[in-house]
């Protein structure tokens, strides 16, 4: 039972653009989620998190936006770097970390 | 202050051995997750363990798998008589606390091959 879901498991976007990646989940008392890169042969690192009370977090590049009512939160990376090639995984925290598929993204220069 | 360490980094086994993962979590931190993520998947949760505790435990097989995170020393995460099918990269995440503003810090993963 996948109660987060990346739907796109890819993203090819030009370097300079904006890279929109997208998370969906199921359970409405989610409340706390998180955003992180994986580069091959690595552990998954944390990159950006958002609360429940805010519909959106900025760092940066980074942005997450929250939107409770369709339970669907996206990463936005404004400008796009070849360095930013990774897969993005999205989760929730709520007793335990529930982990999407991942979007492996690829920013072509 | 050391990240998590996971080792050994890889490890190869014959089908019907066992294979021991240790994961040693960062500095202060009590709660440590296994996951598994399998060729061109994403990351699977197994285990969810406290000192001394198995909290929670849906992702695990049935049969085969276990894992523990004693007083003193690393979690481990065993599998006993492997088979191909139990080759993957195995990740272990560990974090002070659960709750809002508390995320997870990785291991760099083993990355078991059973031939």
């Amino acid at each position: 039972d996948q109660q987060v879901k990346q739907n796109s498991p890819s993203l090819s976007v030009q370097e300079g653009r904006i890279s929109i990646l997208n998370c969906d989940y199921t359970n409405s008392m989610f409340d706390y989620f998180l955003w992180y890169k994986k580069y091959p042969a690595e552990g998954p690192t944390f990159l950006i998190s958002i609360s429940s009370i805010k519909d959106k977090n900025e760092d940066g590049r980074f942005t997450v936006f929250l939107n409770k009512s369709a339970k669907h939160l996206s990463l936005h990376i404004v400008p796009s770097q070849p360095g930013d090639s990774a897969v993005y995984f999205c989760a929730a925290d709520f007793n335990k970390f529930y982990f999407g598929s991942g979007t492996k993204l690829n920013v072509k220069p | 202050n050391a990240g998590v360490m996971q080792n050994p980094r890889h490890l190869v086994r014959r089908r019907g051995q066992e294979a021991r993962l240790r994961c040693s979590p960062m500095k202060g931190h009590s709660h440590v997750y296994w996951y598994r993520q399998l060729p061109e998947e994403g990351l699977k949760f197994m285990v969810y363990l406290q000192k001394e505790n198995i909290i929670d435990e849906s992702g695990m097989p049935k049969e085969r798998f276990s894992a523990e995170f004693p007083k003193e020393g690393p979690s481990i995460l065993r599998i006993q008589q492997v088979v191909r099918g139990d080759s993957a990269a195995y990740f272990c995440a560990s974090s002070p606390r659960l709750g809002e503003g508390t995320e997870a810090f990785f291991g760099q993963g083993t990355r078991l091959t059973v031939v």
